[in-house]
């Protein structure tokens, strides 16, 4: 059984850029959500998808969006990269869209802005 | 808004002592509540998920307790070693409009020295 696979593992852009990171959910989930963690704080949610629908955001602009495809697997898009957006970004994957059996994350990939 | 507090933000004890940490929640109607262990640049892992309806849960040297009503969990490690070292998250799912987010605190950096 594998997990939750994430690429890039790092990235560097400059600020304006637009970046696509992808994730892979693990075998038998079909819900993701994605995570913004920066330097020394928890992971806030930034949205999530159950079988390609979105069906719940936090509190992240429109220019964080997604997208989930028919075997499950997730993109997150930034368009207009900030400074700010320079974090860890954390992909989860879970069996359905409830929490019940928890969530397993990935690896996650550093974005630096610059 | 769901608030997740984790005391205290950070801990270093020698090797082979049992440790606590704490973590509170604002509001009491949780779906379940996990505990992770991020180290250092790297993915979360799993350690132990509670359901809202449970009051522990172990898996080897690792327990955790869910006081529900007062908004409390506990991880208690016994027997620590340097391996344990590492920063602990807290993260509590609810069923909001976020659909079941994880909400998170900032964690309890641990370090234990030989």
């Amino acid at each position: 059984e594998t997990g939750v696979t994430q690429s890039p593992t790092h990235l560097i852009k400059t600020r304006g850029q637009q970046v696509t990171l992808r994730c892979s959910s693990q075998s038998g989930h079909n819900t993701v959500s994605w995570y913004q963690q920066a330097l020394g704080q928890g992971p806030q949610f930034i949205f999530q998808y159950y079988r390609e629908e979105e069906n719940g955001r936090g509190n992240f602009p429109p220019r964080f969006s997604g997208l989930q495809f028919p075997n499950y697997s997730s993109e997150l898009n930034v368009n207009a990269l900030e400074l700010d957006d320079s974090a860890l970004y954390l992909c989860a994957s879970s069996p359905g869209q409830a929490s019940f059996y928890g969530y397993t994350f990935g690896s996650g990939t550093r974005l630096t802005v610059v | 808004k769901q608030e997740v507090t984790q005391i205290p933000a950070a801990l270093s004890v020698p090797e082979g002592e049992n440790l606590v940490l704490n973590c509170s929640f604002t509001d009491s109607a949780i779906y379940n509540l996990q505990w992770f262990r991020q180290d250092p640049g790297k993915g979360l892992t799993s350690l132990l998920l509670i359901q809202s309806s449970q009051r522990e849960q172990t898996s080897g040297r690792l327990n955790a307790s869910l006081d529900k009503s007062s908004g409390r969990s506990t991880l208690y490690i016994a027997a620590s070693q340097p391996g344990d070292s590492a920063t602990y998250l807290c993260a509590v799912s609810l069923n909001s409009n976020s659909g079941y987010a994880l909400n998170f605190g900032k964690g309890t950096s641990l370090l234990v020295t030989p």
